[in-house]
């Protein structure tokens, strides 16, 4: 089946430091998400992507849905302690037959270092 | 608005037992689904449904059943539990298609077997 590919599976940075993640699928996706689940909680979403080459900005997060299709970056400006958790990609794809179409990455976890 | 709600949070049960994870919106949407969150695994679907009366079987569903009698509910039943169900469940909903509208997720239900 269909895989999205999520890297890096973890982060360590200080600080007020910049972050990026992506994502990456040999599909072409329709539609891109990004979530962010912290502890003891559910996945909340942070960024929806519909067309190819579509920036979204969302405070400090920027994502991309690339031209390609195949792959969408997240990056976090000037990061905060509030930041830590683990953020997931996913997409959405119309060559699928099946309502359950959406398909997540294995998420990458980060952590603030003091 | 109370959104998603799951209940249990936390469950022990031993092999063989069986027992149903609870889930409600109120919302009104249409789609739910069950997702089971390992440790680096990512979320895999286990069974959705498109409306009251209409269930199907995601990506990993044995061991499980679902029934969707009203729109607001979607209870996941475990009928002879195993260590390998030990996960968090995540029920999410939508209003349609998981690729049209974004999911919204409950807080998660972490079930331990022993």
């Amino acid at each position: 089946g269909q895989q999205l590919n999520q890297s890096p599976q973890s982060m360590f940075i200080q600080e007020g430091e910049d972050v990026s993640m992506n994502c990456t699928s040999s599909s072409i996706f329709n539609t891109w998400l990004w979530y962010k689940q912290e502890p003891g909680e559910g996945p909340v979403l942070l960024i929806a992507l519909y067309k190819a080459g579509e920036l979204t900005s969302n405070g400090r997060l920027t994502a991309q849905f690339g031209i390609t299709r195949k792959d969408s970056f997240l990056n976090i400006s000037a990061s905060i302690p509030s930041d830590v958790g683990i953020y997931f990609c996913a997409g959405y794809s119309l060559e699928m037959n099946r309502d359950d179409k959406i398909i997540f990455g294995k998420g990458t976890r980060l952590h603030i270092l003091p | 608005n109370a959104g998603v709600t799951q209940t249990p949070k936390f469950r022990i049960l031993k092999i063989g037992q069986s027992m149903t994870l609870q889930c409600a919106q109120d919302m009104n949407h249409n789609y739910m689904y069950w997702y089971r969150q390992d440790p680096g695994m990512g979320l895999k679907l286990i069974y959705y449904s498109v409306g009251a009366g209409i269930t199907d079987k995601g990506e990993v569903p044995n061991g499980y059943n679902v029934s969707r009698s009203t729109t607001e509910d979607f209870p996941l039943r475990l009928e002879l539990a195993a260590p390998s169900q030990t996960s968090v469940y995540f029920c999410a909903s939508s209003p349609t298609s998981s690729g049209a509208n974004v999911l919204t997720f409950g807080a998660g239900s972490r079930l331990t077997v022993l």
